[in-house]
């Protein structure tokens, strides 16, 4: 079966513009969380869905939102772009609710901010 | 205040021989470990996982070892593959948190020398 999908791949944006991008979770799986990945970071934990509500988010500022919808894909959006959020944005989806089930994840969407 | 720590950002090893990859961790709460392999331009990968109730679980040529006293997980891979060269991240979960929340190290790249 398809995995996570990620759009758009890779993409460039400029200081204080906004950015949406989107993920299509793995066929059955309700749960979808954002990471954020930058060189030396490892994978920062930006928030998750289920069943469309967010039931945990990290620290990072309000500029990064996120939604989930009922067919359980989700979407993220950046407003007023940094140089520092320059990173690769990673979603993962889930089969189970549970903390301990495996996480799948997309390729990633690249995103450089000039 | 980073709670799950790769002090080694990269490793290399000769075909053959073993691989050993360290996390550590603050965060007492953690009861679930897992390990993650990338690479370049694909997403995570899932590759073995411990519950804190064990010391130990192996999977193939890959194992991991924790050590709940020392807060210190590893993982061994036996014998090690050119394929095997990757990003490899250690994450951890808490199961007092109900939504899907991992906390993920820096990450050590490896490189398997043929």
């Amino acid at each position: 079966k398809a995995g996570v999908t990620q759009t758009p791949r890779y993409l460039i944006k400029t200081r204080g513009q906004q950015v949406t991008l989107s993920c299509s979770p793995i066929s059955g799986h309700r749960s979808v969380s954002w990471y954020q990945q930058t060189p030396g970071q490892g994978l920062q934990f930006l928030f998750e869905y289920f069943s469309e509500t967010q039931r945990n988010k990290g620290n990072f500022p309000g500029r990064f939102s996120g939604r989930q919808f009922s067919n359980s894909r989700s979407e993220m959006n950046v407003s007023t772009l940094e140089l520092g959020d320059s990173a690769l944005y990673l979603c993962a989806s889930s089969l189970t609710a549970s903390n301990t089930g495996e996480l799948f994840f997309g390729e990633g969407s690249r995103l450089t901010v000039l | 205040d980073q709670q799950v720590k790769q002090n080694s950002p990269s490793l290399s090893v000769q075909e053959g021989r073993i691989s050993i990859l360290n996390c550590d961790y603050t965060n007492s709460m953690f009861d679930y470990f897992l390990w993650y392999k990338k690479y370049p331009a694909e997403g995570p990968t899932f590759l073995i996982s411990i519950s804190s109730i064990k010391d130990k679980n192996e999977d193939g040529r890959f194992t991991v070892f924790l050590n709940k006293s020392a807060k210190h997980l590893s993982l061994h891979i036996v014998p090690s593959q050119p394929g095997d060269s990757a990003v490899y991240f250690c994450a951890a979960s808490a199961g007092m948190d109900s939504s899907y929340k991992l906390i993920f190290g820096s990450g050590t790249r490896l490189l398997v020398r043929p």
